[in-house]
């Protein structure tokens, strides 16, 4: 069964430090989506792509956040600077022609 | 905008017993639901969705859930669970966006589901 796939599980990262989120989506899927989890809080949207082009952000998602589909595979979600702030569990899911999201395992994101 | 309330955190429940986790959801609009189940360390996975037609879905596990328009609720229940449900449990709300076909989800806080021997 295809699923959605993210590395790294875990990212340890110094504040001010720029990472890269990778997800690979279900292949046939033309919607991607990332969303965070601070612990203890709710999973939160972040940014949805279509067509190669963000469709809807979320404010959390600022001039510091980036994504990208950079080849037919991957999509990517790039913070620039880190902040103690952005620490937390980093879902990426697709969906098709239908309404169902399909997530993949997350990245733990942990900025010291 | 929609909110999605999960009432309760924690939810312990003993072995082969019923249980039910509540979800309520505020919209202006019409909407479509999901309940989601997030296993230790792993990400989440579609338990059930409604999208129209029957109140009455069911959906992987044995799990089912009943949406009640009037009373803006979408509750999940199992009438018996088992150790292998223990995990955490979010419900989510789609409303279409105006704009296209972007249909985000919105998340509660999740119920943490625990099943005792």
């Amino acid at each position: 069964e295809p699923e959605v796939t993210q590395t790294p599980s875990h990212q340890v990262t110094q504040m001010g430090q720029e990472v890269i989120l990778r997800c690979v989506p279900i292949s046939n899927h033309l919607y991607f989506y990332w969303y965070r989890q601070i612990l203890g809080q709710k999973v939160e949207f972040l940014v949805s792509f279509y067509n190669n082009e963000i469709s809807e952000k979320s404010e959390i998602f600022d001039d510091q956040f980036s994504v990208e589909r950079p080849d037919g595979s991957n999509f990517t979600l790039k913070i620039r600077s880190t902040k103690l702030e952005d620490s937390a569990m980093y879902f990426c899911a697709s969906r098709g022609t239908g309404l169902e999201q399909y997530f993949g395992p997350g990245t733990r994101l942990t900025v010291t | 905008a929609q909110s999605v309330t999960q009432l309760d955190s924690q939810v312990p429940v003993f072995e082969e017993a019923p249980v039910e986790l509540r979800c309520n959801y505020s919209s202006s609009v019409s909407v479509y639901l999901f309940w989601y189940v997030q296993y230790p360390n792993q990400g989440l996975q579609l338990l059930l969705k409604y999208l129209s037609g029957s109140t009455l879905v069911k959906g992987i596990n044995g799990f089912e859930a009943e949406f009640n328009k009037s009373q803006t609720s979408f509750h999940l229940r199992k009438p018996s669970v088992h150790i292998s449900d223990t995990a955490e449990y979010f419900c989510a709300v789609i409303s279409p966006n105006s704009g296209g076909s972007n249909y985000k989800l919105t998340f509660g806080k999740g119920t943490l589901l625990t099943v005792n021997p």
